[in-house]
């Protein structure tokens, strides 16, 4: 399958700070990224989903001044997480989707954020 | 509103002991159900896609079926290495059930 990869694997910041979380996809053209967060021994929750060259739709509830998602272009999107506090620190995970096939998602394996 | 439940939410098996795992999911249309495999501090990792009714996908000693309410996870002569978070999503923005953790124990 295709490849997804997510930088950092772990970063750690004090409250207040803001952190930038990349999300790659190595070997096609990712249309379509989404965004989400996994609390321990949760299930994943989806954040947002990115079309690129467009705004991020935003699940009900997550704020999208706190979570700024960019997805400039079709291997690249970044997930930045502004004036960051305790209550953010999660594992957050990235997946993508290619144009032609709909049902083929392709995960990241994961960001953990922790904030002092 | 799409929804997908999965069960049991922990399952203990002793190696060679098969099992089922269960994702019963409620939508308008179903387009494909997924599965995948989740091991701690790791993305999911895809296992099988099913698009429609009385299909059945096998690999290794994973077997997935799929009715018209629910989709099963048959995982015959577990072994430790099959421990994982099992977790099934259903329609284009793959949203996810709670998942099933499975521990084999050798």
């Amino acid at each position: 399958g295709a490849v997804v990869s997510q930088h950092p694997s772990r970063v750690i910041c004090k409250s207040g700070t803001s952190v930038k979380i990349e999300c790659r996809s190595l070997d096609f053209q990712a249309t379509t990224m989404f965004w989400y967060r996994q609390f321990p021994k949760k299930s994943l929750m989806l954040m947002a989903t990115s079309n690129e060259g467009s705004k991020a739709t935003y699940e009900q509830g997550v704020e999208k001044d706190k979570f700024l998602i960019n997805h400039a272009s079709l291997t690249l999107s970044t997930l930045t997480v502004t004036s960051a506090h305790p209550e953010d620190s999660s594992f957050y995970i990235c997946s993508a989707r290619g144009k032609d096939r709909w049902d083929e998602q392709f995960f990241g394996p994961g960001t953990r954020l922790t904030v002092l | 509103e799409d929804q997908v439940t999965q069960s049991p939410e922990a399952l203990r098996l002793q190696e060679g002991e098969s099992s089922s795992l269960n994702c019963s999911y409620t939508v308008s249309g179903l387009r494909g159900l997924f599965w995948y495999r989740q091991d701690p501090g790791k993305g999911p990792e895809f296992l099988f896609t099913l698009y429609s009714a009385g299909e059945e996908k096998e690999k290794e000693r994973l077997k997935a079926t799929l009715t018209k309410k629910e989709s099963f996870l048959h995982i015959t002569a577990p072994k430790p290495e099959d421990s994982a978070t099992y977790l099934c999503a259903v329609q284009y923005d793959m949203r996810f059930g709670a998942g099933t953790r499975l521990t084999v124990k050798p």
